[in-house]
């Protein structure tokens, strides 16, 4: 069964930092997609960023970016320039079979001013 | 930009009692999915539903559950004879092919079982 590990359940940030959340997951499947979702208070769930594991270059969306290490089976995401609007729990996910996302547990980054 | 409507935002039921949550995907998706979150655990996947069917199910998806998509345009999701447990927020989401470019959520109902 595929799983997805979160192992750092919050995280805090000054205002303008970068910060790195933490991913790792476990799969048999060569071909499969992850996701990174954010969570505000509104307890919306919201697309951050996606990544196909056959391509090697690391996506990229304005400041959010992933580093993505298929072998070590590692997929972090890099939130640059961090702003108060980037609180938020933040999910991890893998998508195989095209039907069914596996979420981590999430982790709480907190923004502060 | 396209949304996921979902409603009620909240909705209140007596134990044992059926509710109904219904969700309004964007227009030209064509797989719905519900997802279930109970406070301060994990999201967990349902059920996805393609070409009028259920695709997929989780084991937590028994027959307590079931989804609809009676007009077009709508897509439920019941669940008969709450328990307590029940309580949880439930996301409703669509994408337009099977997820590759991810879904579109929607934000969430929650239920609360008293």
């Amino acid at each position: 069964a595929q799983t997805v590990t979160q192992s750092q359940p919050e995280m805090s940030v000054q205002e303008a930092e970068t910060v790195t959340l933490s991913c790792t997951y476990d799969t048999s499947e060569s071909n499969y997609y992850l996701f990174w979702y954010k969570q505000p208070p509104s307890r919306q769930m919201i697309l951050v960023i996606r990544q196909e594991a056959y391509k090697q270059q690391n996506a990229t969306e304005n400041r959010f970016s992933v580093n993505f290490q298929k072998a070590a089976k590692s997929f972090s995401l890099k939130i640059s320039d961090s702003q108060l609007g980037d609180t938020a729990m933040y999910f991890c996910a893998f998508l195989y079979e095209g039907n069914k996302l596996v979420f981590g547990a999430g982790t709480i980054l907190r923004v502060k001013s | 930009e396209p949304e996921v409507t979902q409603t009620p935002s909240h909705q209140v039921t007596q134990m044992g009692q059926e509710v109904i949550l219904r969700c309004v995907p964007i227009s030209n998706h064509l797989y719905f999915y519900w997802y279930r979150q109970i406070l301060g655990q994990k999201v967990e996947f349902l059920v996805s539903f393609y070409n009028n069917e259920i695709s997929e199910k989780s084991e937590i998806f028994d027959d307590q559950f079931s989804v609809e998509r009676p007009d077009g345009s709508n897509f439920t999701l019941k669940i008969r004879s709450t328990k307590l447990e029940d309580s949880a927020m439930y996301f409703c989401a669509s994408s337009i092919s099977a997820g590759a470019n991810g879904y579109t959520f929607g934000s969430g109902t929650r239920l609360t079982v008293v």
